[in-house]
């Protein structure tokens, strides 16, 4: 079975560190472009970053630019989302994707199950 | 960045009816379009890939059209699991984007 699980997430103070990580199983996870898609209380989707599958290839929304890194360790099938300098408004539920076909332009067909992040005082 | 603009924002829809949600880019998208499905306290899920291409698992029901800037989901005789909300995402051009969301109530 196809299955993408996040952890990492947890209460952070503004200015905060978090890593979060996504174990990946069921696919050949080299294979396959990766995102970063969060979602803040009652509010819709946005993309954050994304990573090719060999990882030589990283995209940032603005928002995630100079404060984000997006990595991945094919050998432990695991994509992470390194966070720094976390502002209030970067609490939301992230989570990971898979990509469809596995470019980096593409339908996200795998979804984790999400991990919460909160950043307050 | 490219925008994406749904209508409408909301839908209280009786079951067995037809649905019609419209997503409209602020410029061409090409057919790099796509739908999800995201029930309450749940994960998104695909429900349509590159505009009107369908995925395995999902109900006939759901079907998808356009192309450029003009792209429409038709849930056609809507059942009571399909309370949810709905959104598209670009694909074409960074940075990747999502509309704002239809939530679709069941009466």
């Amino acid at each position: 079975e196809v299955q993408l699980v996040e952890s990492g997430g947890g209460l952070v103070q503004p200015g905060g560190s978090l890593r979060l990580s996504c174990a990946a199983s069921g696919f050949t996870f080299s294979n396959y472009a990766m995102s970063w898609v969060r979602q803040a209380p009652g509010k819709g989707l946005e993309w954050v970053s994304a990573i090719s599958g060999s990882g030589g290839s990283t995209y940032y929304a603005d928002s995630a630019k100079g404060r984000f890194t997006i990595s991945r360790d094919n050998s432990r099938n695991t994509l992470y989302l390194q966070m720094n300098s976390l502002r209030v408004e970067d609490t939301a539920f992230y989570y990971c994707a898979k990509h469809y076909y596995g470019a980096p332009g593409d339908a996200f067909d795998i979804w984790g199950q999400g991990t919460k992040v909160t950043v307050s005082s | 960045e490219i925008v994406l603009t749904q209508s409408p924002d909301f839908q209280s829809v009786t079951p067995k009816e037809k649905v019609t949600i419209t997503c409209r880019a602020s410029q061409s998208v090409g057919s790099s379009l796509h739908w999800y499905q995201q029930k309450p306290d749940q994960s998104p899920k695909l429900l349509i890939k590159y505009a009107s291409q369908s995925i395995s698992g999902v109900p006939s029901r759901f079907s998808g059209s356009g192309s450029g800037t003009d792209f429409t989901l038709t849930i056609n005789s809507l059942e009571a699991e399909d309370a949810a909300a709905y959104y598209c995402h670009q694909s074409s051009s960074l940075p990747w984007t999502f509309g704002q969301g239809t939530k679709v109530e069941i009466k």
